[in-house]
């Protein structure tokens, strides 16, 4: 596609229950983030992927978090047995290797665990 | 850790009125992006600046980095409505392969 594709745009869970989060990068971008927002707030670092570089997972708030990047394109974030803290928009990005470290960001998936 | 600290975190002025944003860090960055986001969607890139000194116009829209790459400002003459949206910068770290860093944000609104 033409631009970073994340998919549900919105997703209402029950606490407790896993979750996953998609997320399609722009062709040929080898690097891949992953950040969370809180309402009118920051982004907060996750997980960061380049190329065949172990991933930097400095980010990932708990063991319940973990992410996984399949053949160097789609990734998924996965939150197990979720929070209501855990209610934020999760944003995903890219950026291309001969691009610098301009970052294309997804629209955002809006998480609320109720 | 690095970190990026941003102020103000919000501001609110009249249109015509000019405004500067700070990004400031105690660590060295090898670039430092501005981005601009609003509601619903994601923050989209206004510029990068790479060298230190650096300052970079856009329309009415002043960038700087500092001499020695740890931080930056956002100057905005005669600001409009338009304007109005979440200012983040982000930091390129030199050592975490182009992990990018984000502050937390100004909330920009200008009424008419």
């Amino acid at each position: 596609g033409a631009g970073v594709s994340q998919s549900p745009s919105n997703k209402v869970t029950e606490k407790g229950k896993d979750v996953e989060l998609r997320c399609d990068p722009i062709s040929g971008h080898t690097a891949l983030y992953w950040y969370r927002q809180s309402l009118g707030q920051g982004l907060e670092f996750l997980i960061y992927f380049q190329g065949n570089s172990a991933p930097d997972k400095s980010g990932l708030p708990s063991d319940r978090f973990s992410a996984e990047r399949t053949g160097g394109s789609v990734s998924t974030l996965t939150i197990q047995r979720t929070q209501q803290e855990d209610s934020a928009v999760y944003l995903c990005a890219s950026s291309s290797p001969t691009g610098g470290t301009e970052a294309f960001f997804g629209q955002g998936t809006r998480l609320t665990v109720v | 850790t690095q970190l990026l600290e941003q102020s103000p975190q919000f501001l609110s002025i009249q249109e015509g009125e000019n405004l500067t944003v700070y990004c400031n860090s105690s660590s060295v960055f090898s670039s430092l992006q501005w981005y601009r986001q609003e509601p619903g969607e994601g923050p989209v890139l206004l510029v990068t600046v790479v060298t230190g000194g650096e300052v970079k116009k856009l329309k009415r829209l002043t960038f700087q980095f500092g001499d020695a790459r740890k931080d930056s400002s956002l100057h905005i003459t005669a600001a409009q409505p338009g304007d109005t949206g979440l200012y983040l910068c982000a930091g390129e770290s030199y050592n975490q392969g182009g992990k990018l860093i984000f502050g937390q944000g100004t909330e920009l609104s200008v009424k008419p």
